[in-house]
């Protein structure tokens, strides 16, 4: 099972709201990762976690909190976003060091849209 | 900045044609991993490919790891309409060493011929 699933498929939010994208994936993978994706580009890496710690942040603002509470879900908090911050937020998964564990796994997404 | 030329940027297939894509890089990469994105989805791994000189084949796809090391092509026979998509490359640079490190190129959009 290579499966991704993020929630929800769609977020609208006012710039004063704070919600929460949902990642899970059951795959025994300890690398998780958040990326953005604007339209027509490829995917920007935001954050990744390995063995449940951050592991890199790509200098992401801090309206944007990432949390992973345990080795399967990932959580990406949004506060006070900005109507630029309209994105699809992709969230992977790969194995960790050293074999195959640059074959992420991609959830389907979540489009955010930011009013 | 480590970057990845992809190209060509979009191209026209007509059913039943072979279809070429490759990515090029000016340094050195360990590993290339070819994926499809279909719109309003999340990117959906192809291949992955790890020596130089490694040819692979999923279905219909092929992909080649470069002997340079330094691209990759795939290539797509007897294409589908289902085909259609952007197909995005990315690598780990040699010496790219954190976990996640992936670059990737800015995609191939496949579109079918009016």
């Amino acid at each position: 099972d290579t499966e991704v699933t993020q929630t929800p498929k769609h977020l609208v939010m006012g710039m004063t709201n704070k919600k929460s994208l949902k990642c899970e994936q059951h795959m025994g993978h300890r690398a998780m990762y958040w990326y953005k994706q604007k339209a027509k580009k490829p995917p920007e890496l935001m954050f990744v976690y390995s063995y449940e710690k951050l592991s890199i942040n790509e200098s992401v603002p801090s309206r944007f909190s990432p949390e992973c509470p345990n080795s399967s879900l990932l959580n990406l908090h949004l506060h006070a976003l900005q109507p630029e911050d309209s994105a699809l937020y992709l969230c992977a998964s790969s194995k960790t060091s050293p074999e195959s564990s640059y074959e992420q796994y991609f959830g389907p997404g979540t489009r955010l849209t930011v009013t | 900045g480590q970057q990845l030329n992809q190209s060509p940027q979009s191209m026209f297939i007509q059913e039943g044609e072979d279809v070429s894509m490759n990515c090029t890089s000016s340094s050195i990469f360990n590993t290339w991993l070819w994926y499809k994105q279909d719109p309003g989805e999340g990117p959906v791994l192809l291949i992955a490919l790890y020596k130089a000189g490694e040819l692979t084949s999923n279905g219909r796809l092929t992909a080649q790891f470069g002997i340079t090391r330094k691209d990759s092509f795939l290539n797509i026979s007897a294409s589908i309409p289902s085909d259609v998509g952007i197909y995005f490359c990315a690598g780990q640079p040699k010496g790219g060493g954190s976990q996640g490190n992936l670059i990737f190129g800015k995609g191939t959009k496949l579109s079918v011929k009016p």
